[in-house]
């Protein structure tokens, strides 16, 4: 099956600095990448997701990339706020049967 | 209604006792999921329903039961669990299975076993 690798576990950052959240999958198969917010206590959100066909994608502060060949994509938050500390999965699916969650990076934002 | 709701909130149950967690959405998605989460880990995939028909399940032990009497609506029924079981479950809601839609989540229910 897929395996998702997370990189850092923690970050902590600036108010107002970048913030750059690493994944790595194993299946080539795998052609959805969606990225979950989830702030402590609640649901996880879908922030922004990227398809195989795709190499970047932007959402006003927040971006996503994807190498195909290398197997791995990352999440980029640009002028942080403190609102954006939260914990931060990726994920992998093959056609969306089955999403494969990455491990976890709690962010946290110093004001 | 853009929203998977689930009840109850918070349970708290021994190991012999029987209980239902629940699981509603009315966006006409045909696929629904359960998930588990233990602190600061990711979702575990339980099971998956797609057109109201079990269509993955994880290997994960019959102490727990999952029902799905109509497509709005998603169960989960529990006997006698373990300490080891408890933890935040949550359902969640796409399109169709297979498709590569959003999935959304509930806000969970945080289960407590005694």
């Amino acid at each position: 099956g897929e395996n998702v690798e997370q990189h850092p576990s923690t970050l902590s950052v600036q108010e107002g600095d970048s913030a750059v959240i690493k994944c790595t999958y194993s299946d080539s198969a795998s052609n959805y990448f969606p990225w979950y917010k989830q702030e402590l206590g609640k649901r996880p959100q879908l922030i922004i997701d990227i398809r195989s066909n795709v190499g970047e994608k932007k959402d006003q502060r927040i971006a996503v990339t994807l190498n195909k060949t290398a197997k791995h994509f990352s999440l980029h938050i640009t002028e942080t706020q403190p609102e954006d500390s939260a914990v931060y999965f990726c994920a992998a699916s093959e056609h969306g049967n089955q999403f494969y969650f990455g491990t976890g990076t709690s962010l946290t934002v110093i004001p | 209604d853009t929203e998977v709701t689930q009840t109850p909130k918070h349970l708290v149950m021994g190991m012999t006792n029987k209980k239902s967690l629940k699981c509603e959405q009315h966006m006409g998605h045909r696929a629904m999921y359960w998930y588990k989460q233990k602190a600061k880990k990711p979702p575990e995939l339980m099971f998956v329903y797609s057109y109201e028909k079990l269509s993955i399940n994880e290997s994960v032990p019959s102490r727990f039961s999952p029902e799905c009497p109509n497509s709005s609506l998603l169960n989960l029924h529990l006997h006698a669990l373990q300490p080891e079981d408890s933890a935040l479950y949550l359902c969640a809601s796409s399109q169709v299975q297979g498709a590569n839609n959003e999935q959304f989540f509930g806000p969970g229910t945080r289960l407590t076993v005694l």
